[in-house]
């Protein structure tokens, strides 16, 4: 499993939009990037997979240049609600048995 | 929501006593998990199972065992609860592995509190 790093937390008003990004230096050849996202009391819940270029859903953009070696989560205009701890997950399906492994992720606070 | 439920959601018990959490699942996933979630330290896997009677060791899995005698039930046995245990555990289930999963659901938590 690719070892990734980003940043333990992050402060923004609301209406701004947010970048987390996620360093990813020895991703291999078939590993995707997926983010999850934590709300206070809850498990986390997939938001987004990306292998690479950009990928756009309701929630979120993810954004993987080239080299693959980072990746950056954009949450556009947030809002109170979006206040979590976001994960990022570097990986393939696994051979054998591999299990579903989360770091400490970076905690996200929105601020009126 | 996918039908996962964890057992009991909240407890309180004394150090040296021994405690089962249960996850149970109506979606006949192959994979379930043990986390644990404390400040500063993000989710932390304890223990997973990848079949019924197949499981692994996570990253903190010592203090705890874990059964799966069934594809619908996987428990969590602290033999001796301590104080470190105190922590809100999570339960996960997946159709496969892997970090390329897009299909991991959760429970809802289950605190628990070793006095």
């Amino acid at each position: 499993l690719a070892k990734t790093t980003q940043p333990i937390s992050m402060d923004s008003y609301e209406g701004q939009e947010v970048n987390i990004t996620c360093s990813h230096n020895n991703i291999a050849t078939n590993d995707y990037i997926t983010w999850y996202q934590q709300f206070p009391s809850q498990g986390p819940r997939f938001i987004i997979q990306g292998y690479k270029t950009k990928v756009t859903n309701e929630v979120a953009s993810l954004f993987i240049p080239a080299d693959r070696k980072s990746s950056t989560l954009s949450l556009p205009r947030v809002s109170l609600s979006d206040t979590a701890v976001y994960y990022c997950l570097v990986g393939d399906i696994g051979s054998g048995n591999t299990p579903l492994v989360f770091g400490k992720g970076t905690r996200l606070s929105v601020i009126a | 929501d996918a039908g996962i439920t964890q057992s009991p959601r909240h407890k309180v018990t004394e150090t040296g006593t021994p405690v089962t959490l249960r996850c149970h699942q109506t979606e006949n996933h192959r994979y379930m998990y043990w986390y644990r979630q404390d400040p500063g330290h993000g989710l932390r896997l304890i223990h997973y199972s990848y079949g019924v009677k197949d499981t692994d060791k996570g990253e903190v899995s010592d203090g705890y065992s874990v059964s799966r005698s069934k594809t619908e039930d996987f428990l969590l046995t602290l033999e001796s609860a301590t104080s470190s245990q105190t922590s809100v555990y999570f339960c996960a289930i997946s159709d496969r592995g892997g970090a390329r999963n897009t299909e991991a659901f959760f429970g809802q938590g289950t605190r628990l509190t070793v006095v």
